[in-house]
């Protein structure tokens, strides 16, 4: 079955700097990788999502690039805002149902 | 419209007993989906629900068990609890394959 890994597991950068965070997976069959944000005592919420024929979707500072010979994908927010202080959670799906798989979650802190 | 609900929000149980958990799901949505979140499993997917069939299941035991009625509201069933199934669980709902997924707010339970 598909394996998703995401790294770093823990991330702090400076308000105004970029974060970059990876994941890879591990069956080709998969087609569709979302990205979603939990904050503290909340659900999580898609950010941003991206498809196995597109290699890259920018959503404002937020975006996402997919390497699908590599079989990752990664998540770049720039300018990060405090509000940006989450829990990120990449996630890969075959397409052959609703059978996502998370990767373990990366904590962003934004320090003021 | 109205997003996902779940309840109950908070069930404190003991071990041996069982628990039944409920997700209401966006109105027109008919997948649903379970999973279980702990802070050091992060995401574990439990099973899917499409047109009152499940269509996928994850690697849990046999305790684990779900259902989806015809309005497309799902609960979920974990008989003879054991103190490792303290998690938060939240439900899913999408109206369909690789499309975005929306969360509940997630039944917190708490087995002593």
């Amino acid at each position: 079955g598909e394996n998703v890994e995401q790294h770093p597991s823990t991330l702090s950068v400076q308000e105004g700097d970029s974060a970059v965070i990876k994941c890879t997976y591990s069956d080709s069959a998969s087609n569709y990788f979302p990205w979603y944000k939990q904050e503290l005592g909340k659900r999580p919420q898609l950010i941003i999502d991206i498809r196995s024929n597109v290699g890259e979707k920018k959503d404002q500072r937020i975006a996402v690039t997919l390497n699908k010979t590599a079989k990752h994908f990664s998540l770049h927010i720039t300018e990060t805002q405090p509000e940006d202080s989450a829990v990120y959670f990449c996630a890969a799906s075959d397409g052959y149902g609703q059978n996502f798989v998370f990767g373990p979650g990366t904590r962003l802190s934004v320090l003021p | 419209k109205a997003g996902v609900t779940q309840t109950p929000r908070y069930l404190i149980k003991t071990r041996g007993q069982q628990v039944t958990l409920s997700c209401s799901p966006i109105s027109g949505h008919r997948s649903v989906s379970w999973y279980q979140q702990t802070p050091g499993q992060g995401l574990q997917f439990l099973f899917e629900y499409f047109s009152e069939t499940q269509r996928n299941k994850g690697n849990f035991p046999g305790r684990f068990s779900g259902r989806q009625f015809s309005n497309s509201r799902s609960e979920m069933n974990v008989s003879t609890l054991e103190l490792g199934d303290s998690a938060l669980y939240l439900c899913a709902s999408s109206p369909g394959r690789n499309v975005e997924q929306f969360f509940g707010p997630g039944t917190r339970l708490t087995v002593l």
